[in-house]
């Protein structure tokens, strides 16, 4: 039933290692974006994909890389994971077009040991 | 460059009280405004959406959105509140890029007591 969904919910994971984050949306929507809030709960968009294609990419550290299988899916790889990396990810989809909300995932509390 | 403000870091509000969380928006051309809420552990819910039209938006919960272009002001009001509105408030404009991306302010934490 649940619109966006990520996974996994939480990670706890040392410095270093690598992980992924996967995100699916069965809204039918054709846009799907990476957020990032911190500690002082700022949310900053990071990338954007519409049908496949990125069409956002912020000042964003080339550890994260996000892969989007199909127009359902958005997941995100982070490699060499730094402290600075612990924050809370966001998954959101939207149609197409300027007006359309935004539907976002309950997020992935992400902390580095 | 586009940009979104929410001066007030905490409204603090007796329930049963009117409530209004602000928010003033720099943008360059038409502006197209969003509220969204976020409860505890939770993601972003939309609220409502200024687009264009009639300067007085209605969203969902009973919330409402006064667009003021003069002021470039787009509160968020709400003649009751209730103590489940307690929650975290975010605006947002989309920026003028074709990208269309969405600026967020840096929220308003909405505390409705009994």
């Amino acid at each position: 039933d649940t619109a966006v969904s990520q996974t996994p919910k939480y990670l706890v994971t040392q410095m270093g290692n690598d992980k992924s984050i996967k995100c699916e949306q069965n809204l039918g929507h054709d846009t799907m974006y990476w957020y990032k809030q911190d500690s002082k709960k700022f949310l900053k968009i990071m990338f954007s994909y519409n049908n496949k294609e990125l069409i956002i990419n912020e000042t964003v550290p080339n550890r994260f890389s996000p892969k989007s299988p199909d127009k359902a899916h958005l997941n995100l790889h982070i490699n060499s994971l730094e402290l600075g990396d612990s924050a809370v990810y966001f998954c959101a989809s939207s149609r197409t077009g300027y007006n359309q909300p935004q539907h976002f995932g309950d997020g992935t509390r992400l902390s580095i040991l | 460059a586009q940009s979104v403000a929410q001066p007030e870091d905490q409204v603090n509000v007796a329930e049963g009280n009117p409530l209004t969380v602000k928010c003033t928006y720099s943008v360059s051309g038409n502006p197209y405004l969003f509220w969204y809420v976020q409860y505890p552990n939770r993601g972003l819910q939309f609220l409502l959406k200024y687009i264009t039209g009639d300067n007085l938006v209605k969203g969902s919960y009973g919330f409402e959105a006064e667009f003021n272009k003069s002021q470039t002001s787009f509160h968020l009001k709400k003649p009751s509140a209730l103590v489940s509105d307690s929650a975290l408030y975010f605006c947002a404009v989309r920026d003028g890029s074709n990208t269309g991306k969405l600026i967020f302010g840096q929220g308003t934490t909405l505390q409705v007591k009994p």
